[in-house]
């Protein structure tokens, strides 16, 4: 299947800091990936649609300043969490759809784990 | 807003089939079953996906009901890194997103 990467894995920072969240499609060109938050125990919640060469689209209750979405090329959409605060630890992923357009799956990359401190 | 219901938690022997029910009552006619899982700590894992007919691919087989109002995931023999939680999602195939319930809590014991 299609593969999609994040970078870090894990991050930790202290609060007041801004972190940067890289997703890459890293074998298929996605005009449009995904930006999910799973905090313990629940799961996967939808925050934002990002495209390639445009704004991004936030879920309602997203602050869109707080999570700034960059798509500036077909492989590579970043996550950027401004002013991070310890409610805002949580694991992150993002997905992308595969390939073959028509068959609908997405790939999800492997995670992003923010602790703020 | 899930569309779809599932137990919360099941229990497998190791080597036995394990079967994931999920009822999805409102699927529309353009609606595909997908199934996802997600294993602690990691991104979700892509299963397998239908429309109406039967599936079955090297992970698992997918038996959805004759009125799509329900569908089963099978995994033939269940091992125990097929702990994880299971999701069922409903989606138009050209739909963009994906949203997610609260799948099923799969425990594989031996």
């Amino acid at each position: 299947g299609a593969v999609v990467s994040q970078h870090p894995s894990r991050v930790i920072c202290k609060s007041g800091t801004s972190v940067k969240i890289e997703c890459r499609s890293l074998d298929f060109q996605a005009t449009t990936m995904f930006w999910y938050r799973q905090f313990p125990k629940q799961s996967l919640m939808l925050m934002a649609t990002s495209n390639e060469g445009s704004k991004a689209t936030y879920e309602q209750g997203v602050e869109k300043d707080k999570f700034l979405i960059n798509h500036a090329s077909l492989t590579l959409s970043t996550l950027t969490v401004t002013s991070a605060h310890p409610e805002d630890s949580s694991f992150y992923i993002c997905s992308a759809r595969g390939g073959h357009a028509n068959t609908g799956e997405l790939f999800f990359g492997e995670g992003s784990r923010l602790t703020v401190l | 807003d899930a569309k779809t219901t599932q137990p919360p938690s099941m229990d497998c022997a190791e080597g036995r089939a394990a079967n994931l029910p999920c009822n999805h009552s409102t699927i529309s006619g353009n609606e595909y079953v997908y199934w996802y899982r997600q294993i602690h700590s990691q991104g979700p894992q892509y299963i397998i996906h239908g429309l109406k007919n039967n599936e079955t691919n090297e992970m698992a087989s997918l038996i959805i009901t004759e009125d799509r109002k329900s569908s089963t995931l099978i995994l033939p023999h269940a091992t125990l890194r097929d702990t994880a939680v299971y999701y069922c999602i409903v989606r138009p195939n050209n739909n963009n997103d994906m949203r997610f319930g609260a799948g099923t809590r799969l425990t594989v014991k031996p």
